[in-house]
């Protein structure tokens, strides 16, 4: 158990929704990453956010955002959804901003499945 | 901008040592890592090795770095089939880490 939970689990939905992903991090860690991983792409990084601020962005789509909370927890927020967004979708956390140091503690992960 | 290179399938038998490889980009690159992702799990860190080892070995688990040649390798002596899972380099870029696209391990009987 690496300390980052994640809800839901697993998600279906249909094409044109919403979602919103939640992620808790590790107690102590003020960075969280949020990764997507498909079959055709593999792992993906979206975005990170310290301490409440957005710190780094990679390839996330504009109809996708997310924020981080004042309790440190975080929400991925998907819209306008496409088949193609069908994908686990990963949180992790770190102690400080992504020092190389600083080791990335991934969640379950959800699995999202748009229909 | 980084590329992380693995070849994506290896099998082995049970007892065998398997040996997973990995190329990265960046030369300045001070830690590189290892991640296992169990079917239906989230990664875990396996271990790392700061760039200025050429060898770090953990029970069953040897990392060897060659800088020169920016190759990563890991190798598991008498793989389990508890070992199977895909396998992940990963290494720093910016504030974030890149990740190879994972090596998927399969351990037969």
């Amino acid at each position: 158990d690496s300390g980052v939970t994640q809800t839901p689990k697993h998600l279906i939905t249909a094409t044109g929704q919403r979602v919103t992903l939640r992620c808790s991090p590790r107690s102590g860690d003020l960075s969280v990453y949020w990764y997507q991983q498909s079959l055709d792409q593999g792992l993906q990084f979206l975005i990170q956010y310290y301490n409440g601020e957005e710190r780094a962005k990679g390839n996330i789509l504009e109809r996708f955002s997310a924020q981080q909370f004042p309790d440190l927890h975080s929400e991925l927020n998907l819209s306008s959804l496409e088949l193609g967004d069908s994908a686990l979708y990963f949180c992790a956390s770190s102690v400080a901003i992504g020092r190389a140091m600083d080791t990335q503690y991934f969640g379950p992960g959800t699995r999202l499945t748009v229909l | 901008g980084e590329d992380v290179e693995q070849s994506l399938f290896l099998s082995v038998r049970e007892g065998d040592s398997s040996v997973i490889n990995c190329t990265y980009t960046d030369s300045s690159s001070t830690y590189l890592y290892w991640y296992k992702q169990e079917p239906g799990a989230g990664l875990q860190l396996l271990t790392y090795i700061f760039s200025n080892m050429d060898m770090k070995q953990d029970q069953r688990l040897t990392v060897l770095l060659n800088k020169k040649d920016k190759h990563l390798s890991l190798r598991i002596a008498d793989t389990q089939t508890g070992d199977s899972a895909i396998y992940f380099c990963a290494e720093p870029y910016g504030q974030n880490f890149v990740f190879g696209p994972g090596t998927r391990l399969s351990v037969l009987p």
